[in-house]
């Protein structure tokens, strides 16, 4: 069946633009995960979702950052006001279920460049 | 947050087993222990995760320390396309949501 998918795969945009990357999960899965992964690093948390409820999102960087998932399904992460610290991979996650023993199922993230 | 250390970086020849090591001196008991691994420009992949014991699946094998403070990730033959940056990471039992990656092992695989 088909995976988690992210769109756009690449991103560019100025200085100050707003942007936004968005993520289908696998079908049926509760558990929609947000994280930011800069060069060089391993992916570092922003948000969880369960369902349409945003449970958790201590790891988003700044006000500029705000994610939704109004439906349960598709989410957004929206960027306003790019800075260029924000260039990074922003990958999405989905699990089946929550729970310290769900695998989460991630996409091939969004590459944004921010000049 | 429980951290874990791993090696920068491991060599390993086609058709050998390899093992990766992870050190997690500071999990707690509801700590499950989970790997991922990335390839280059891929999001990272589930490989296996375990809480106490040792763990099998297709890709790989978990060996858990009896007193859980490290673990082990066995390729039992790799291949070419296994050359990945592998995470060793702990997920709290009741603050799951959050996943830390740190920098992982990247594995270089010769033929």
């Amino acid at each position: 069946g088909a995976g988690v998918s992210q769109s756009p795969r690449y991103k560019v945009a100025k200085r100050g633009q707003d942007v936004a990357l968005r993520c289908d999960p696998i079908s049926g899965h509760v558990s929609l995960f947000w994280y930011q992964q800069a060069l060089g690093q391993g992916p570092e948390f922003l948000t969880y979702f369960q369902n349409e409820a945003q449970l958790d999102k201590s790891g988003l960087p700044s006000d500029r950052f705000f994610a939704e998932r109004p439906e349960g399904s598709v989410s957004t992460l929206k960027i306003q006001r790019t800075q260029q610290e924000d260039s990074a991979v922003y990958l999405c996650a989905s699990s089946l279920r929550q729970g310290a023993s769900q695998p989460q199922h991630f996409g091939d993230g969004t590459r944004l460049s921010i000049l | 947050d429980a951290k874990t250390t791993q090696p920068n970086s491991m060599e390993s020849n086609e058709e050998e087993p390899v093992h990766l090591p992870c050190n997690h001196s500071t999990i707690s008991g509801t700590d499950y222990i989970h790997w991922y691994r990335q390839l280059p420009s891929q999001g990272p992949e589930y490989v296996i995760h375990g809480l106490t014991s040792n763990v099998n699946n297709r890709m790989a094998s978990l060996a858990i320390a009896e007193d859980r403070k490290s673990s082990t990730l066995i390729l039992h033959r790799a291949t070419l396309r296994d050359a990945a940056v592998y995470y060793c990471i702990l997920r709290p039992l009741y603050n799951f949501n959050k996943f830390y990656f740190g920098s992982g092992t990247k594995l270089n695989v010769k033929p």
